[in-house]
């Protein structure tokens, strides 16, 4: 099955710098790379995703690339603010599967 | 849209009883929706996939037994852990597949329920 690993764990940025988190993953059907912000105690929530056909996507402060070939894509989140601190998990499917597979999971602290 | 909504938010129960989850797509029709479980600081584990008029699908490892999954309407899926012990305590939380198009492969999450069981 799917092996999708997640680096760092953590991570504490300065207000204003950037930050990237990078996931691995194994299955070379994965199609659909979503990632999701989490908050202490509340849902995820999906900030941004990336389908096999595209090699990196943008809204506003935030990125994805994808590097199929090499199986990985990354978050990057520019200028970060206070409010961006959460956990953010990447997450791999084949298209129109249901088998979605979560990384570990990135907690990301901004310091003011 | 793609709204998921998710009752109760929060169950205390003693050990032994039953507690039901109810997972609702508020405005789509959703013939799939999927069942996680995540532990403090940990990722979501997929516990099954709910299939609207069909058995659910388990992952490896979940009890079929204890955890029933009910998918009645497009709309509805529940949870229910049967004679739950201490060791079931967790946050449960749906998703639900938006329907149609480029975007079908897109979940939408409820906002869990933690599960305490004493």
């Amino acid at each position: 099955g799917e092996n999708v690993e997640q680096h760092p764990s953590t991570l504490s940025v300065q207000e204003g710098d950037s930050a990237v988190i990078k996931c691995t993953y194994s299955d070379s059907a994965s199609n659909y790379f979503p990632w999701y912000k989490q908050e202490l105690g509340k849902r995820p929530q999906l900030i941004i995703d990336i389908r096999s056909n595209v090699g990196e996507k943008k809204d506003q402060r935030i990125a994805v690339t994808l590097n199929k070939t090499a199986k990985h894509f990354s978050l990057h989140i520019t200028e970060t603010q206070p409010e961006d601190s959460a956990v953010y998990f990447c997450a791999t499917s084949p298209y129109n599967n249901n088998d979605m597979r979560f990384g570990a999971g990135t907690r990301l602290t901004v310091k003011p | 849209g793609a709204v998921v909504s998710q009752h109760p938010s929060w169950v205390i129960c003693k050990s032994g009883t039953s507690v039901k989850i109810e997972c609702r797509s508020l405005d789509f029709q959703a013939t799939t929706m999927f069942w996680y479980r995540q532990f403090p600081k940990q990722s979501l584990m997929l516990m099954a996939t709910s299939n609207e008029g069909s058995k659910a699908t388990y992952e490896q490892g979940v009890e079929k037994d204890k955890f029933l999954i009910n998918h009645a309407s497009l709309t509805l899926s529940t949870l229910t852990v049967t004679s739950a012990h201490p060791e079931d305590s967790s946050f449960y939380i749906c998703s639900a597949r938006a329907p149609g198009g480029a975007g079908t492969d897109t979940q939408y999450f409820g906002p869990g329920t933690r599960l305490t069981v004493l």
